[in-house]
């Protein structure tokens, strides 16, 4: 079974500074895709960012950029610029690739809490 | 129309109340999802519909029962529940061809049970 770590349960940032949230992952699939999802004060998870494991890539989506590296499992996601909106809980998510059965499981790390500092 | 509806946004209910949350979504997606979320915990999968049929049960109690009438719409049926159930419900919604791999959340129903 997949486990996704997030070992940071809480940061802070100050606004306008950047800060990096860390992932880790454990899986014997070679093809998956990795997630960040954000999950303000108002509750509704949103997505951030998106990876697919075959793409090399970095993706990046405005201010928020991960750092893929597929050998070591590890799934970073770099938040530049840090803004008030941003704080919020921020879980990491794992996706297999379609299973067949017309669905699609994820699994959430536990996440970590930034606080933006004024 | 990008939005997953949950209503309704906060339910108090009593251990021998039956009541309904509704979660509806309108971007064609064939697959929909119900999660539970406990406070500071990420969210745990309850159910998944996959072209109007139940394809996931990770194991929920029998007083969570889930309907899925139409392609838009996903009831989860809430009888005789317990103080413990008390939680964030998710609904969420995704492609099933032309894979994104994303899910679409709603804002969420919030239980509380006496």
């Amino acid at each position: 079974a997949q486990t996704v770590t997030q070992s940071q349960p809480e940061m802070s940032v100050q606004e306008a500074e950047t800060v990096t949230l860390s992932c880790t992952y454990d899986t014997s699939e070679s093809d998956y895709y990795l997630f960040w999802y954000k999950q303000p004060p108002s509750r509704q998870m949103i997505l951030v960012i998106r990876q697919e494991a075959y793409k090399q890539q970095n993706a990046t989506e405005n201010r928020f950029s991960v750092n893929f590296q597929k050998a070591a499992k590890s799934f970073s996601l770099k938040i530049s610029d840090s803004q008030l909106g941003d704080a919020a809980m921020y879980f990491c998510a794992y996706r297999s690739p379609y299973s067949g059965a017309g669905s699609y499981q994820l699994t959430f790390g536990k996440g970590t809490k930034l606080s933006v500092i004024p | 129309d990008t939005e997953v509806t949950q209503t309704p946004k906060h339910l108090v209910m009593g251990m021998t109340n039956k009541k309904s949350l509704k979660c509806e979504q309108h971007m064609g997606h064939r697959a929909m999802y119900w999660y539970k979320q406990k406070a500071k915990k990420p969210p745990e999968l309850m159910f998944v519909y996959s072209y109007e049929k139940l394809s996931i049960n990770e194991s929920v109690p029998s007083r969570f029962s889930p309907e899925c009438p139409n392609s838009s719409l996903l009831n989860l049926h809430l009888h005789a529940l317990q103080p413990e159930d008390s939680a964030l419900y998710l609904c969420a919604s995704s492609q099933v061809e032309r894979d994104t791999g994303e899910l679409f959340f709603g804002e969420g129903s919030r239980l509380t049970v006496l």
